[in-house]
């Protein structure tokens, strides 16, 4: 199983918007409306920001949203704050009932 | 509130094995699956395994198909993961993490324990 393909960098100033994409095949994020994405700060542990494409958890700021098209699924942080800098990876399941990420996406706030 | 402590890594020789736990608490563990995910040293994520709530389901990585087996032990809400025939290419946190499956996530995740496998 391939890792799903993330830009390995995105950079944007504080009150703008961006946003990683995270592309797959159709065994995985063109297959299922199982894309996740998660949030880790160096050293600590990864955190759950969008679950099945779109949702997000409690707590997490509606700032954060996601979509997907065909096989891209994709993370858009609105008004970036300086606390967003962190490494994003998205996550898919897949039709061998496992589970597989992007390489990640590391994002700086200018 | 949902607690996952993983334990057990260290170094070891390549060729050699180590088992990891993973102690949870806050929520009714035996409801849940649970996975375990690594990450190498600057690299990024890669699952590893699942379990399903009671056993009766697993997966495993294709790179550790055969070398890793995952348990669980619901009377000590203890998830555990073996792991034999190690290589220089397993060295990573591995995290323990709960799985919603019905969706598909990793809802809460241990903060990892580091394995490093080296001669």
């Amino acid at each position: 199983q391939s890792a799903l393909t993330q830009p390995a960098s995105v950079s944007g100033s504080p009150g703008q918007s961006i946003t990683i994409s995270c592309t797959g095949t159709s065994s995985d994020v063109g297959g299922y409306n199982y894309v996740s994405w998660y949030q880790q700060h160096p050293g600590k542990a990864p955190k759950l920001m969008i679950y099945d494409v779109s949702n997000r958890p409690s707590g997490v700021s509606n700032r954060f949203s996601g979509s997907k098209s065909g096989n891209t699924a994709s993370l858009t942080i609105s008004e970036l704050q300086a606390e967003d800098e962190a490494d994003y990876y998205c996550s898919s399941y897949t039709s061998s009932r496992t589970w597989v990420f992007g390489g990640g996406t590391k994002l700086t706030v200018l | 509130q949902v607690q996952l402590v993983e334990s057990g890594g260290g170094l070891v020789k390549p060729g050699g094995s180590l088992r990891l736990s993973c102690a949870a608490s806050g929520f009714t563990f035996s409801d849940y699956y649970m996975s375990w995910i690594r990450q190498a040293p600057g690299k990024g994520l890669e699952w590893v395994s699942y379990i399903s709530s009671s056993s009766s389901y697993t997966n495993y990585a294709d790179s550790v198909k055969g070398r890793f087996t995952i348990s669980r032990d619901n009377a000590k809400n203890s998830l555990n993961l073996q792991m034999n025939s190690l290589r220089v290419e397993d060295t990573a946190v591995y995290y323990c993490a709960r799985l919603i499956v019905a969706n598909e996530y990793f809802d809460y995740w241990g903060q990892g324990t580091l394995v490093t496998v080296s001669s």
